[in-house]
């Protein structure tokens, strides 16, 4: 009954070699987000969808994009990753722009080398 | 800058205590407080949330009491259980749009 689903949940990749981590969601909402967590941090937003309009945040790196190509399916891209970046990168989504609950997925833990 | 202090960063209570965890916020443009609770290796689930109207909401074990004039609120888990032993975090939103701004998150270990 997963309703965020994220793949792969790990992800080794290696410095400077690009990587995408693709997220999904049953629940037919509107808004979709993405996140970036540390260790022992708590999420910090990257960027977020309602439908198709994208939002990013002011101190997002320009290092990392996000497509959106239908409801169902979000996907972040990490151009030229550095040891920096990695974290668990989790994805959420809410039904719109209130205060909906928001359905975090399990989350991908990426590794870079 | 912080908007929503959180305290404290780690707890350890023994199994039927009480934990509690504290929060403060600046920003009087918020009207919408939920808390978290993430387990190691998942993603957050949403516990309990609180709008600033009501003082105080109980669900189960878990209760929020919030103060609006001191712009403070808790959490308050009662009979704490060893599986209730996970990472904290509580988050204000304001009315405008759903973004959530985080404390920094209280690792909580149930001690049986």
């Amino acid at each position: 009954d997963a309703m965020v689903i994220q793949n792969p949940r790990y992800q080794v990749t290696q410095f400077g070699k690009p990587v995408t981590l693709s997220c999904s969601q049953t629940l037919n909402h509107n808004v979709m987000y993405w996140y970036q967590q540390k260790s022992s941090q708590a999420p910090k937003l990257l960027f977020h969808y309602y439908d198709k309009d994208f939002n990013n945040e002011a101190d997002t790196p320009d290092n990392f994009q996000s497509r959106r190509p239908n409801t169902s399916f979000c996907f972040l891209d990490i151009r030229s990753p550095g040891l920096g970046d990695a974290a668990m990168y989790l994805c959420a989504t809410s039904r719109a722009y209130s205060t909906d609950t928001q359905y975090f997925g399990p989350g991908t833990r990426l590794t870079v080398l | 800058q912080q908007q929503v202090k959180q305290s404290p960063q780690s707890l350890i209570v023994q199994k039927g205590g009480i934990s509690i965890i504290n929060c403060a916020y600046e920003n009087t443009a918020f009207d919408y407080f939920p808390w978290y609770q993430q387990f190691p290796g998942k993603g957050p689930a949403l516990l309990i949330a609180i709008r600033p109207d009501v003082s105080e909401k109980k669900e189960g074990r878990f209760t929020i009491s919030f103060n609006k004039s001191a712009k403070q609120f808790s959490l308050h888990i009662m009979d704490s259980q060893p599986g209730d032993s996970a990472t904290y975090f509580c988050a204000a939103v304001k009315a405008a749009g759903n973004k959530l701004t985080f404390g920094g998150g209280t690792r909580v270990l149930v001690k049986p």
